[in-house]
């Protein structure tokens, strides 16, 4: 059964920084892309980042300079490095893996949440 | 404001079909497959359509996708309790050097 466990969601001051982890069980992890979306109350679902197989990293422009996207696949793990936090990027964070066959998002996790707030 | 638009509601009584349109542009839709997600507040998403109309195993014939030139629709048929959630439609953009784009989403609610 694919499993993704989000973790390292919190509290976090304007300006500050914050690790997000996901942690794949199930399947071979490395043979998938890997993707970070995110849903603010009130919002909608936000694209964060991808990563391929091959380690290639795509950002949107919210995301773009501020959030790092790496995989482990030894260790089945994918994170978010997130720095320069808003307001704005206070939001549940949902770790999901993609499908071999489309560009689509097959698999999500419970996802973790991030609150930037003084 | 995302380039996908989608009406912000919908609604319908059990049993009843629902169609959700996404409407996009022949740059983005037009050239790439659509996807269109599940998603109640508190719960993971789900996947329900890929590749414009291919449901992943699990999922009920009940959901159906389809596109036509710039736009892409997903039909509830039999609508249930259950399937009061919010839907996105989706697609990854090739042309804006990779960019995957979800929909402005549409809330389904039972009357």
């Amino acid at each position: 059964e694919v499993q993704l466990v989000e973790s390292g969601g919190g509290l976090v001051q304007p300006g500050g920084s914050l690790r997000l982890s996901c942690a794949a069980s199930g399947f071979t992890f490395s043979a998938y892309d890997m993707h970070w979306v995110r849903r603010a109350t009130g919002k909608g679902l936000e694209w964060v980042s991808t990563i391929g197989t091959a380690g290639d990293t795509y950002y949107p422009g919210s995301a773009k300079g501020r959030f790092t996207i790496s995989r482990v696949d030894a260790k089945k793990s994918l994170y978010l490095q997130m720095n320069s936090l808003r307001a704005e990027d206070s939001a549940i964070y949902f770790c999901a893996r993609g499908l071999t066959t489309a560009p689509a998002l097959g698999y999500w996790g419970q996802g973790t949440l991030v609150t930037v707030s003084s | 404001q995302s380039v996908l638009t989608q009406p912000p509601s919908a609604s319908g009584t059990p049993g009843q079909r629902v169609s959700i349109s996404c409407s996009g542009s022949s740059s983005n839709i037009g050239t790439n497959s659509v996807s269109w997600y599940q998603h109640l507040p508190g719960t993971a998403p789900k996947l329900l359509i890929y590749s414009n109309n291919q449901r992943p195993s699990g999922v009920p014939d009940r959901f159906s996708g389809s596109k036509s030139g710039s736009s892409a629709s997903l039909a509830i048929s039999g609508l249930q309790s259950e399937d009061e959630a919010d839907y996105y439609c989706a697609i990854w953009d090739d042309s804006l050097n990779g960019l995957y784009v979800f929909g402005t989403g549409t809330k389904v609610t039972l009357l």
